[in-house]
């Protein structure tokens, strides 16, 4: 039972175009909620910590937020260099492995000139 | 700087081989982490480590083994037992099991069946 569920699946925008990223998650206590980008062949790099609902994050064009059910990572004004997947991860606050991460399956956003 | 370091970068494995993936982390953390990514797939838990000469099995340990004999090195050996070990492994850390901090993560390795 997939416990965080990412969409869409694919993203292609053109430069300049704004949009969001859903991530909704099913943990019944949510003890954080992790943003990360991932270039091809390379490990995850941490963006965001969401911790309760109403929290808001933001860096340069990425503005986390987050709800109880879900977060959305929204993007304004994308430049190519955006193009990236970017992964959602949900940390609950129960359960024998405290620190386990859940992830999703990602949205690979592509941003073109 | 302080971060984590996989290698190879590359693997190749032949048919009833066991290989070996390195992780080494200078961040002084506790705990540490396997992943497993394939594509089209979430990052599935292979086994963590709370600390040295600790560690627990997570959602797909068959076929993995690992050892943690130093804080900072926590090598992940694929075993002959896995038939699809194709994928691309992270390795990963946080201060400690339970912490709220974000886990860092290596640059993979990508290991391939010859």
């Amino acid at each position: 039972e997939d416990q965080v569920t990412q969409s869409p699946e694919a993203l292609r925008l053109q430069e300049g175009e704004s949009s969001s990223l859903n991530c909704s998650y099913t943990v019944s206590g949510l003890r954080g909620l992790f943003w990360y980008r991932q270039d091809p062949g390379k490990g995850p790099e941490f963006l965001f910590t969401l911790y309760s609902a109403g929290e808001e994050k933001e860096k340069e064009r990425l503005k986390a937020t987050l709800t109880k059910k879900e977060s959305f990572l929204h993007i304004t004004a994308p430049k190519p260099e955006d193009s990236a997947t970017y992964l959602c991860a949900v940390q609950a606050d129960r359960g024998s492995t405290l620190g386990r991460l859940y992830f999703g399956r990602g949205t690979q956003l592509t941003v073109w000139p | 700087d302080g971060g984590i370091t996989q290698s190879p970068k590359y693997l190749f494995r032949k048919e009833g081989q066991n290989v070996t993936l390195s992780c080494e982390q200078n961040l002084n953390h506790d705990a540490m982490y396997w992943y497993r990514q394939d594509p089209g797939q979430g990052l599935r838990l292979i086994y963590y480590s709370q600390i040295v000469n600790d560690f627990q099995k997570g959602d797909i340990a068959e076929g993995y083994s690992v050892s943690r004999e130093k804080k900072e090195s926590f090598p992940l050996t694929v075993t002959s037992a896995q038939k699809n070990p194709t994928a691309f492994y992270l390795c990963a850390s946080t201060p400690w099991e339970g912490s709220n901090q974000p886990q860092h993560f290596g640059d993979g390795t990508r290991l391939s069946i010859l």
